[in-house]
Order: structure tokens, then C-alpha cells, then sequence
């Protein structure tokens, strides 16, 4: 079936600095990449949808500048974290759609301290 | 808009036996796709079952099988001989064909299976 790898699994970063968080599909093109975030004990949340050479979308209440997402193939979408801080906290996961439905990635545990 | 609603938070069942996980949801949309994913403690996200709109029949897949009432707009998931491994996190999902095929998400139950 479809794969989409996630990378990395988990990261730990200091307060202030940027953490970048890779999609790729390994084995169909993902036009479109669905961006969740996911608390502790707590739904996922769509966070924004990214497009393969356009702008991506992001859903109320995501701050664009904060959480950066470039698309730039139809096999790779990566999501930024920029100025990170301990509220930042949490497991970040994405999505494709591929032919039977949608495939996620193993998901990120963001840590910031 | 989609609204995806989970009221269990938390379930238990006896190994072997059989177990009814409920979703409602509201759309307005004719069109529309509903799933369910497991999640484990290690995160990942496992595609379980699908059931479209138009389907006639509920959507089975082995030990799972949805039973979908359209007009009461319920997609409950069956679980059949319950085994220690189907202990996590499941959640029901619901695609918005009119806004890009947005997934929007349950809040989820956490089914516990005892030995």
C-alpha cells in the first residue's frame, strides 16, 4: 500500500529555535498534504492543507508565520515550526490522500524546552 | 461546516468478546466519506474501515464492520472477538468532499481489551 514517511520521530529543541518536519511520499505523488496537531489524550486537529506549488491553506486560529509549510514537489511537503516555544509541545502528523483513501505518517513528538 | 462526535471517551471489553464503538455526524453535504482509524500508543494512524454516503451496504473488513444508519447519521464501529492487541485509541473520520477532501476527526475512544 502507500507509505508516506515521516521525519523525524521525535525531536527535542530549545525554546527559540526552528524545527523542521518532513512528509515525503514514498511510492504515489501527494498533490495535497494534510498538517494535524494532536495533544495529549486529544483529537487531531487540522492545522493547514499544503499544495503542491501553490500557497497552502491554513484552518482559524493557525498562525501562518508560526508554522511555515512549503510543498515543493509532488513527493516531499514540510512543516516549520518556527520560534518554537514549550506550547508548541505536541505530535505533529500528516496525511495524503492516495488512491484507496488517505496515508498518514508515523508522526512527530515535538518537544521544547 | 462537518461535525464529528465521539461520546465514549473511555471503553472496556472482555477479550473475545464483541464491541460497538459510536460516531454521529453532522453534514449538510449528500456527498460524504466516513472512517475509522486506530491509533496505538506509538501514534501511528491505522486505516481500519470506509463506508461512502451512496454505499447501500455496511462496510465490513475481517473483524470489523461498520454499521452505518444514514438517516439517524451514526457510523458505529463493530469489533468482533475483541483481542488484547485492539487496546487504543480509535478514531471516526469524516472527509469533506466540497472543501478539498478535508479530514476532520472524532474525538476519539480509548477501548481497553481485558484478558
Amino acid at each position: 500500500g502507500a507509505v508516506v514517511s515521516q521525519h523525524p520521530s521525535r525531536v527535542i529543541c530549545k525554546s527559540g529555535t526552528s524545527v523542521k518536519i518532513e512528509c515525503r511520499s514514498l511510492d504515489f505523488q501527494a498533490t495535497t498534504m494534510f498538517w494535524y496537531r494532536q495533544f495529549p489524550k486529544q483529537s487531531l486537529m487540522l492545522m493547514a492543507t499544503s499544495n503542491e506549488g501553490s500557497k497552502a491553506t491554513y484552518e482559524q486560529g493557525v498562525e501562518k508565520d508560526k508554522f511555515l509549510i512549503n510543498h515543493a514537489s509532488l513527493t516531499l511537503s514540510t512543516l516549520t515550526v518556527t520560534s518554537a516555544h514549550p506550547e508548541d509541545s505536541s505530535f505533529y502528523i500528516c496525511s495524503a490522500p492516495d488512491r484507496d483513501g488517505y496515508t498518514f505518517g508515523s508522526g512527530t513528538r515535538l518537544t521544547v524546552v | 461546516a462537518q461535525k464529528i462526535t465521539q461520546t465514549q471517551p473511555g471503553m472496556f471489553v472482555q477479550e473475545k468478546e464483541a464491541v460497538t464503538l459510536d460516531c454521529t455526524y453532522d453534514t449538510s453535504d449528500p456527498s460524504y466519506g466516513l472512517f475509522w482509524y486506530k491509533q496505538p500508543s506509538s501514534g501511528e494512524m491505522i486505516f481500519l474501515i470506509y463506508q461512502g454516503s451512496y454505499d447501500q451496504q455496511n462496510a465490513t473488513e475481517g473483524r470489523y464492520s461498520l454499521n452505518f444508519q444514514k438517516a439517524r447519521k451514526s457510523a458505529n464501529l463493530v469489533i468482533s472477538a475483541s483481542q488484547l492487541g485492539d487496546s487504543a485509541m480509535y478514531f471516526c473520520a469524516m472527509r469533506d468532499v466540497y472543501n478539498f477532501n478535508k479530514f476532520y476527526f472524532g474525538s476519539g475512544t480509548k477501548l481497553n481489551v481485558k484478558p
